[in-house]
């Protein structure tokens, strides 16, 4: 299995700015994806990121609003910018455990735009 | 077609019962199928998962029976206990371009009463 710790946990943030959201693994792993959970609904893939490449986006997800970082294959981050309250959501990291085909997923970040 | 269909949407039994979930995928290229568990204000968990060449697969008190005919799969929960209280997720994914996708169906909300 892996561990996968997100920062922050949850944040109260105005409309009109971003937020940075982190995720780190304590494995090294090729594949990580973010995902949204608006309340008590299922889960979106949001994007697909590789570490030394591009981050490939769902439909309906676009780079200027949910830019991805992955430096390294341990770490990635998700911006959400120029916020606004439909962007209220939980939002989670996953990674693939190459060869085994299993997601493990971190606690989430819920975030609240007033 | 991506959709994975899930029901029920919620389901209540008493301690001791036995809870059926069941889901439902159109999208033949799909090979491997996982269940998920979360607890409100955590991340999907993992729970167990099963691929195309098996009709069954069993962990403790967790079962999984796909028919691949039909295009169905459903998880049992064998002597379900108040803990086991929680949004159950099927999932579904294909291997494409080397990274498995996970499609998520819209979660059923389960409720053991002791």
């Amino acid at each position: 299995s892996a561990v996968i710790s997100q920062k922050p946990s949850r944040d109260i943030c105005q409309r009109g700015t971003s937020l940075t959201i982190q995720c780190q693994v304590d494995s090294q792993v090729t594949m990580m994806f973010w995902y949204r959970q608006q309340p008590g609904q299922s889960l979106t893939l949001i994007a697909t990121a590789n570490q030394g490449s591009e981050a490939t986006y769902e439909s309906g997800f676009v780079i200027d609003k949910f830019p991805i970082s992955r430096p390294n294959l341990t770490f990635s981050t998700l911006t959400v910018s120029n916020m606004s309250p439909e962007d209220s959501s939980i939002y989670l990291c996953s990674v693939e455990l190459t060869g085994a085909g299993e997601a493990f997923f971190g606690q989430g970040t819920r975030l609240t735009v007033v | 077609q991506q959709q994975v269909k899930q029901s029920p949407q919620s389901l209540i039994v008493q301690k001791g019962g036995i809870p059926i979930i069941n889901c439902a995928y159109e999208n033949t290229a799909f090979d491997y199928f996982p269940w998920y568990q979360q607890f409100p204000g955590k991340g999907p968990a993992l729970l167990i998962a099963i691929r195309p060449d098996v009709s069954e697969k069993k962990e403790g008190r967790f079962t999984i029976s796909f028919n691949k005919s039909a295009k169905q799969f459903s998880l049992h929960i064998m002597d379900s206990q108040p803990g086991d209280s929680a949004t159950y997720f099927c999932a579904a994914s294909m291997s494409q371009g080397g990274s498995e996708k996970l499609v998520f169906g819209k979660g059923t909300k389960l409720t053991v009463n002791p």
